[in-house]
């Protein structure tokens, strides 16, 4: 059972506009979340993250949206960058002290120059 | 500063044949994660140890063993390799659970077995 969704595999955006990658969850006990972001030959990165207390963290570029009710969050990315061409994955942890993550599966975004 | 680092980059294995996945970390981490990526499945634990002499079972276990020989060093071990082993290993560890939950990524392994 995939309790962390990235239902869109691929996502093509222009340069310069803003690139929105979604991620659905099933378990309530999820209490944090984060991005991670991959590029071809290499171990993915942290790009940023949100606990379940907030709806929203920024950091440059790059917005966390939270909807808990929803079970839905989203990364934002203003302006985008040709260099921001990866594949973004979402992860969600369950309980204050567990050290585990739940990975989604993945969309790769591309920027179209 | 290396961070997470792994060895070996590639590895070609015959059906049945073993070997260990090694795996380093530099940043005094607590944890470490030993992860595979499929297509399509995204990252999927195996397993990973909260401490130095505790390892503990994640998502997909079967077919692996693994050690946490002191703080820094976390080895994988495939001891008669099948081909659905074939797939991207990634080591990585993380201050928690005393501090950060992010964890941070070693370059990763491409394993394939025929």
């Amino acid at each position: 059972d995939q309790q962390v969704k990235q239902n869109s595999p691929s996502l093509s955006v222009q340069e310069g506009r803003i690139s929105i990658l979604n991620c659905d969850y099933t378990n309530s006990m999820f209490d944090y979340f984060l991005w991670y972001k991959k590029y071809p030959a290499e171990g993915p990165t942290f790009l940023i993250s949100i606990s379940s207390i907030k709806d929203k963290n920024e950091d440059g570029r790059f917005t966390v949206f939270l909807n808990k009710s929803a079970k839905h969050l989203s990364l934002h990315i203003v302006p985008s960058q040709p260099g921001d061409s990866a594949v973004y994955f979402c992860a969600a942890r369950v309980n204050f002290g567990n050290e585990k993550l739940t990975f989604g599966t993945g969309t790769r975004l591309t920027i179209i120059p | 500063n290396a961070g997470v680092t792994q060895t070996p980059k590639f590895q070609v294995l015959k059906t049945g044949q073993s070997m260990t996945l090694q795996c380093a970390q530099d940043m005094n981490h607590n944890s470490m994660y030993w992860y595979r990526q499929d297509p399509g499945m995204g990252l999927r634990l195996i397993y990973y140890s909260a401490s130095e002499g505790t390892t503990d079972k994640g998502e997909v276990p079967n077919g692996y063993n693994v050690s946490r020989l002191n703080k820094r060093e976390f080895s994988l071990r495939l001891e008669s390799a099948a081909p659905s082993q074939t797939s991207v290993y990634f080591c990585a560890s993380s201050a928690a659970p005393a501090g950060s939950y992010e964890q941070y990524f070693g370059p990763g392994t491409r394993l394939t077995v025929t």
